[in-house]
């Protein structure tokens, strides 16, 4: 069974760094892109970026380029999304997913909460 | 960077009714490349549709894709209580970045 995993709900404050993860599992990590996608509260779907784990190949949105890294260990099957510093505008649900013919599995989210 | 924008925002409609959500993009998306995925509260977003008509594992007849270009349809033929969700549309062509529509919302009339 395809399953991706994604850590816990984070509270953190400004300034703060955070790397969240993302661990994939019945099927081949390497084989397969690995998206994030942000939720911020009421709002709709917004793509960050992607990378394949094969070979690290990563893509950004325009809007998330220098924003976040994108990062993937193939020995652990995981992905990663980090920040170096978090701003209020950073509380948000991320998930996870895999792309194949559209994103057919997906986390079940890890809640970032950036508060003072 | 290829512009999806969705309609309407909100569909107000009564079990049973059929369902009409339209996506429309800036520029030429390959019908190969086009996704439409369901979304309830505090759920993740869920695959319905890709390569714009085909539907992915499980997903009932009841829901069906269309379109091609810079237009595409996601209908629903008779909506089932659990139908009522945010649908969204997303383009995954080989040129990245990938995109999505900002949503339609389906309501209980």
């Amino acid at each position: 069974e395809v399953q991706l995993v994604q850590s816990g709900a984070e509270v953190k404050k400004p300034g703060e760094s955070l790397k969240i993860s993302c661990k994939g599992s019945g099927y081949s990590f390497t084989s397969y892109w690995i998206g994030w996608v942000r939720q911020m509260p009421g709002k709709g779907l917004e793509w960050m970026g992607i990378i394949y784990p094969g070979d690290s190949d990563t893509r950004y949105s325009p809007s998330f380029q220098g924003q976040v890294t994108i990062s993937a260990d193939k020995s652990i099957s995981t992905a990663y999304l980090q920040w170096s510093s978090l701003k209020a505008s950073d509380t948000a649900m991320y998930y996870c997913a895999r792309l194949d013919y559209g994103l057919d599995y997906w986390g079940q989210g890890t809640l970032v909460t950036v508060s003072s | 960077e290829i512009v999806l924008t969705q309609s309407p925002g909100t569909l107000s409609l009564s079990p049973g009714e059929r369902a009409t959500l339209s996506c429309r993009a800036s520029q030429s998306v390959s019908s190969s490349y086009l996704a439409w995925y369901q979304q309830k509260p505090g759920q993740a977003p869920r695959l319905l549709i890709y390569g714009a008509s085909s539907r992915a594992t499980g997903i009932p007849d009841r829901f069906s894709g269309s379109g091609s270009g810079t237009d595409f349809t996601l209908t629903i033929s008779r909506l089932e209580p659990e139908d009522f969700a945010v649908y969204y549309c997303q383009q995954y062509g080989s040129s990245r970045p990938l995109t999505f529509g900002g949503g339609t919302k389906v309501e209980i009339k």
